[in-house]
């Protein structure tokens, strides 16, 4: 059964420096989205994308984050100039369709530490 | 602005008990309600949607928009039903079109005692 990808597992940065938390979604869905969840806390939508652009994002995705298919197959999560309440567990998803008649399917989360 | 608040952080039941888990939203327009659900070590994955009106695993839900609930219920438990549990919303465009954000509960865990 096709599942959605991520890597890395876990990653540990220094406050300051970028990250890059690379997806593949399945192969024949449109939407693709990104995730997250603080230690603790409930799983938070960042950002949706569709057509090689953004549809929505949410206040969190701010101009530190950014996201990108670069090669139509992978899809990914930057995060420019990282700080501690970065740290969470960052979930990729994708879907064929909207999300009133598709199914969101998740990766199993890149957990990102920022020390 | 959408809400959801799963009330209940623990539910502990006991194999063959009913299960109850309680789930209640706040949105102007008309929502579609999801569980998705994440067994340990697994990823999150759909349970179930309001609209498909089926059951899955025996679970069941039904949407009540004098409450605003969704409760997810299951008459008799069973060990491998022990996870976390997560509510789920999504509000239609102002158009009318499908939305692509969910907004979550903080979840429940379920764990059900042999």
């Amino acid at each position: 059964e096709p599942e959605v990808t991520q890597t890395p597992s876990h990653q540990v940065t220094q406050m300051g420096q970028e990250v890059i938390l690379r997806c593949v979604p399945i192969s024949n869905h449109l939407y693709f989205y990104w995730y997250r969840q603080i230690l603790g806390q409930k799983v938070e939508f960042l950002v949706s994308f569709y057509n090689n652009e953004i549809s929505e994002k949410s206040e969190i995705f701010d101009d530190q984050f950014s996201v990108e298919r670069p090669d139509g197959s992978n899809f990914t999560l930057k995060i420019r100039s990282t700080k501690l309440e970065d740290s969470a567990m960052y979930f990729c998803a994708s879907s064929v369709d909207s999300l009133n008649t598709g199914e969101l399917f998740f990766g199993e989360g890149s957990r990102l530490t920022v020390l | 602005a959408q809400r959801v608040t799963q009330p209940e952080k623990l539910l502990s039941v006991f194999k063959g008990a009913p299960v109850e888990l309680k789930c209640n939203y706040s949105y102007s327009g008309s929502p579609e309600l999801f569980w998705y659900v994440q067994y340990s070590r697994q990823r999150l994955q759909l349970l179930l949607r309001h609209i498909s009106r089926e059951s899955i695993k025996g679970f069941t839900a039904d949407l009540n928009k004098g409450e605003t609930s969704f409760h997810l219920k299951k008459p008799f438990a069973q060990e491998e039903d022990s996870a976390m549990y997560y509510c789920a919303l999504s509000g239609l465009g102002g158009s009318g079109a499908g939305s692509y954000q969910l907004t979550f509960g903080k979840g429940t865990k379920l764990s059900v005692i042999p």
